[in-house]
């Protein structure tokens, strides 16, 4: 059984760090063709893809927050990281971690974690 | 960025109805597209990949086609726990990108 469940802070202050951490069994990150990816839901809008890392440790991002995340693995624990830089209360959302399993055509996300609702505020 | 259009944002529909959600990218995604429902405090769950896979465990009353720019999925006879809100997405460009959702009520 496959199972994703993410931790950390439900509130952060404006500037400050955000650092999220994805726990995942029932499958290993140094199989090939698998990723860890994290993908947000402000309240009341759509979701957005943030970034992924790949069982050799290849790392994709969005350009639009290339410069504020970082995504690091810590494949003994089942582990993933998710540390975003200078929050802004546009960064409020649910964040979820979700496995990224490749297919013959790309990649999709086959197990998500349930979500962490994270409210940026002073 | 590939803009993910679906349509329609909303409808209503009743138990045992035919449903059928398009979404449209701005540019081909090839079939680098699947499918997700989302209930409001869940986990997203996946349907469909490579725009017209099932995924494992998913029932068969959900299918998919399409490839390119344009995509369906259809629900042949909704069911009362198929109430939820759907997004097509594309991995073919980075960022990866999903549509606004379509949200099925009653």
């Amino acid at each position: 059984q496959i199972t994703l469940k993410e931790s950390g802070p439900t509130q952060v202050k404006p500037s400050q760090t955000l650092t999220l951490t994805c726990t995942f069994s029932g499958f290993s990150l140094t199989t090939t063709g698998v990723g860890v990816g994290w993908i947000r839901q402000p309240p009341g809008k759509t979701l957005e893809w943030l970034g992924l890392i790949y069982w050799d440790d290849d790392k994709r991002f969005s350009p639009y927050l290339k410069t504020r995340l970082t995504i690091t693995k810590d494949t003994s624990k089942n582990q993933v990281v998710l540390t975003l830089t200078s929050m802004d209360p546009a960064d409020t959302a649910t964040y979820h971690c979700a496995r990224a399993l490749r297919s013959a055509e790309g990649y999709f996300f086959d197990y998500w974690g349930q979500g962490t609702l994270v409210t940026v505020s002073s | 960025d590939i803009q993910m259009t679906q349509s329609p944002s909303s409808l209503s529909a009743s138990a045992g109805d035919r449903v059928t959600i398009t979404c449209r990218a701005s540019q081909t995604v090839s079939k680098y597209l699947s499918w997700y429902q989302h209930k409001p405090g869940t986990a997203p769950k996946a349907l469909i990949y490579a725009a017209s896979s099932l995924q494992s465990g998913v029932p068969s009353r959900f299918s998919a086609s399409g490839s390119g720019t344009d995509f369906t999925l259809t629900i042949s006879s909704l069911q009362p726990e198929d109430f939820a809100t759907y997004y097509c997405h594309q991995t073919y460009n980075n960022p990866w990108t999903f549509g606004q959702g379509t949200k099925v009520e009653i």
